[in-house]
């Protein structure tokens, strides 16, 4: 069975500094999905970006990057240039292609941005 | 334009009693999902429909089922409701062909006095 683990139940970063949070996985799938999502306080759960197992760059989006390192085992998301706004739960989560389309997510880290 | 809906948003009932969450998506999505949050935060799916099709029932008491009039709804009916069923419920679509990326609707929070 897959499994995600998110070792930093809380982190803070300034305002304009970046941030990396980690997150670990396990699967014996060679084929598999990695995502981040982010919860604010109001709830929702909000797609920020996905790395599939294959792909040999690193994704991007605007200020989210996920460094994605196989041998490890990790995809940690970076946020560059931290804004009050991304203050939040972030969570990571695994899928297996062929797994029946199941998240599997970590336990969260919250993060706060201070000025 | 919203792209995964669900209702209500809060939940208030007592013990024992029966109720129903609604979810629809406007994605065009085939496959949906029932996710539950609890306490600590922890989210783990429920069910899965891939057009009206069952796909994932993880280990969830049957006082809880599902159901999928068609591939763009997805509700979740729970009878005999118990206090430990209070938690955050979300809805999620995606469409496998396009990497399998969940969006999520804005959640009911249940909760049971």
């Amino acid at each position: 069975a897959q499994k995600i683990t998110q070792t930093q139940p809380g982190m803070f970063v300034q305002e304009k500094e970046a941030v990396t949070l980690d997150c670990t996985y396990d699967t014996s799938d060679p084929s598999y999905g990695l995502f981040w999502y982010k919860q604010p306080s109001s709830g929702e759960m909000i797609f920020l970006i996905y790395q599939g197992s294959y792909d040999q760059q690193n994704a991007t989006e605007g200020r989210y990057s996920l460094n994605f390192q196989k041998a490890r085992k990790s995809a940690n998301l970076v946020i560059s240039a931290s804004q009050l706004g991304d203050s939040a739960m972030y969570f990571c989560a695994i899928i297996l292609t062929g797994g029946g389309n199941k998240l599997t997510f970590g336990t969260g880290t919250q993060l706060k941005v201070e000025l | 334009d919203t792209a995964v809906s669900q209702t209500p948003k809060y939940l208030v009932t007592q013990m024992g009693n029966d109720k129903s969450i609604k979810c629809e998506q406007n994605l065009g999505h085939d496959t949906m999902y029932w996710y539950k949050q609890d306490s600590k935060k922890f989210l783990k799916i429920m069910f899965s429909y891939n057009n009206k099709e069952l796909i994932i029932n993880e280990t969830v008491p049957n006082r809880f089922s599902p159901k999928s009039p068609d591939k763009a709804h997805l509700n979740l009916h729970i009878n005999s409701l118990e206090l430990g069923d209070s938690a955050v419920y979300f809805c999620a679509s995606s469409q496998p062909s396009a990497g399998d990326t969940q969006y999520f609707g804005p959640g009911t929070r249940l909760t049971v006095l």
